[in-house]
């Protein structure tokens, strides 16, 4: 399958900084999708990202797919408390029935300091 | 809409021993997935069903672990014989165009 890694490991923050966190892949990937999991919880599906160069935005979020497909990037701009959590990238196998057999990358663990 | 449900939410238990997990699915997903979640890392497929069919079990250790969906609604995972390493979250998703998790079971085994 499709591996992803995924930086930083972790990142602290004072609210009201931006944080980003990055994946990378060594080969094409078909899409990206972005996942958060709040501390004791499960990861939510935030986004996913198909096409080459496609920039999405959440209210604060902002979701990037290289333009060779290779890499992706979630960008949250004045972070607040609330966006305390671990930040999951992960590829879908492609086509078929197979939208939720995910690879994730690590995770970055994203601490806001109020 | 109702989510994934999942139990039961926490198992300990001690090595050797046995544990069963439930999953019940959002209604209407055909597609369930088990995922295998160690503390710090992402998680990991372990099997998924298509019905009550599997497709892919490539990565579900068969020697202890064995899954199953008879109706092609609930799943059931089984661990038998435990190991310390199987101390995990084991988290049910189902699927249509987007994915679902369940809250997990955190098993510790002692």
């Amino acid at each position: 399958g499709q591996q992803v890694m995924q930086i930083p490991q972790y990142q602290h923050v004072q609210e009201g900084e931006d944080f980003t966190t990055y994946c990378n892949s060594s080969t094409t990937l078909s899409n990206i999708q972005w996942y958060k999991q709040r501390p004791g919880g499960h990861p939510v599906f935030l986004i996913q990202l198909v096409k080459s160069g496609e920039v999405k935005k959440q209210k604060r979020l902002t979701f990037q797919f290289g333009e060779a497909k290779k890499n992706s990037s979630l960008h949250i701009t004045a972070t607040q408390t609330t966006d305390v959590g671990t930040y999951f990238c992960a590829v879908a196998n492609a086509g078929g029935t197979s939208y939720g057999k995910l690879t994730f990358g690590q995770g970055t663990i994203l601490t806001v300091h109020p | 809409e109702a989510g994934v449900a999942q139990s039961p939410r926490y198992k300990i238990i001690e090595k050797r021993q046995s544990v069963a997990f439930w999953c019940n699915p959002i209604s209407g997903h055909a597609t369930l997935y088990w995922y295998q979640q160690i503390l710090g890392q992402g998680p990991k497929l372990l099997i998924q069903f298509q019905n009550n069919g599997v497709v892919d079990d490539s990565q579900l250790p068969k020697d202890r672990f064995s899954a199953e969906r008879l109706k092609g609604v609930d799943s059931t995972l089984k661990i038998q014989p435990a190991k310390l390493e199987d101390s995990a979250v084991y988290l049910c998703a189902s699927s249509s165009g987007r994915t679902y998790f369940g809250p997990g079971t955190r098993l510790t085994v002692t």
